[in-house]
């Protein structure tokens, strides 16, 4: 069965300094990772996607990930925070070719201080 | 062009009343999840519809959850009797493609407290 798991519930970072989220994937499939943030009170938003092109995949905001197979992770990275981008992050696999059924990871709170 | 609308934004009931949650999707979009949010876990999957029909359920506790998306549009999902552990958000979720793409349209969730 498709998992992930978040290697930190909550990260804290200065404005202006680099952001990574942790994430490793348990797949028997090749498969199709996201990250998902949401805001307080707001709707989750699509951040990127990986779907088996290239490894390293760009996303809203500055966010980038990096598919690594052969560490099974697909972790989440900014060069340098703003404040704005304090939320909760979702990483998540799809579960086999049912690629509408999300299996979401626990969460990482993103606090930024100023 | 409009997101996924859901309603209401909060609830609270007491345990063993019930309650529903509606929603409508972005247009055009043939397939609707519903999702409940434990406070401090990740979404986990209820229900997805393709148009009105049912692709998974197999996580919908069926002796008292029920949900149905009349016409291929707007969904309800209905808790009867509710339960203390049922308190969560229920997220309504769509996306455009028949099998889906994982890029899914969230609403802004209703969130329920059972006393």
């Amino acid at each position: 069965a498709q998992s992930v798991t978040q290697l930190d519930s909550h990260v804290s970072v200065s404005e202006g300094t680099p952001v990574l989220l942790r994430c490793n994937y348990s797949s028997s499939y090749s498969p199709s990772l996201f990250w998902y943030v949401q805001h307080p009170n707001k709707g989750l938003q699509l951040l990127l996607k990986y779907t088996s092109a290239a490894t390293l995949v760009k996303g809203i905001n500055g966010f980038e990930a990096e598919f690594k197979k052969s560490e099974t992770s697909f972790h989440l990275t900014k060069p340098s925070a703003h404040m704005s981008d304090a939320a909760e992050y979702f990483c998540v696999v799809t579960e086999g070719s049912n690629t509408g059924k999300l299996i979401f990871g626990q969460g990482t709170t993103l606090q930024v201080k100023p | 062009e409009a997101g996924v609308a859901q309603s209401p934004r909060y609830k609270i009931i007491e345990k063993r009343q019930s309650v529903a949650f509606w929603c409508n999707p972005i247009s055009g979009h043939a397939t609707l999840y519903w999702y409940q949010q434990i406070l401090g876990q990740g979404p986990k999957l209820l229900i997805q519809f393709q148009n009105n029909g049912v692709v998974d359920d197999s996580q919908l506790p069926k002796d008292r959850f029920s949900a149905e998306r009349l016409k291929g549009v707007d969904s309800t999902l209905k808790i009867q009797p509710a339960k203390l552990e049922d308190s969560a958000v229920y997220l309504c979720a769509s996306s455009q493609g028949t099998i889906g793409t994982g890029e899914l349209f969230f609403g802004e969730g209703s969130r329920l407290t059972v006393l």
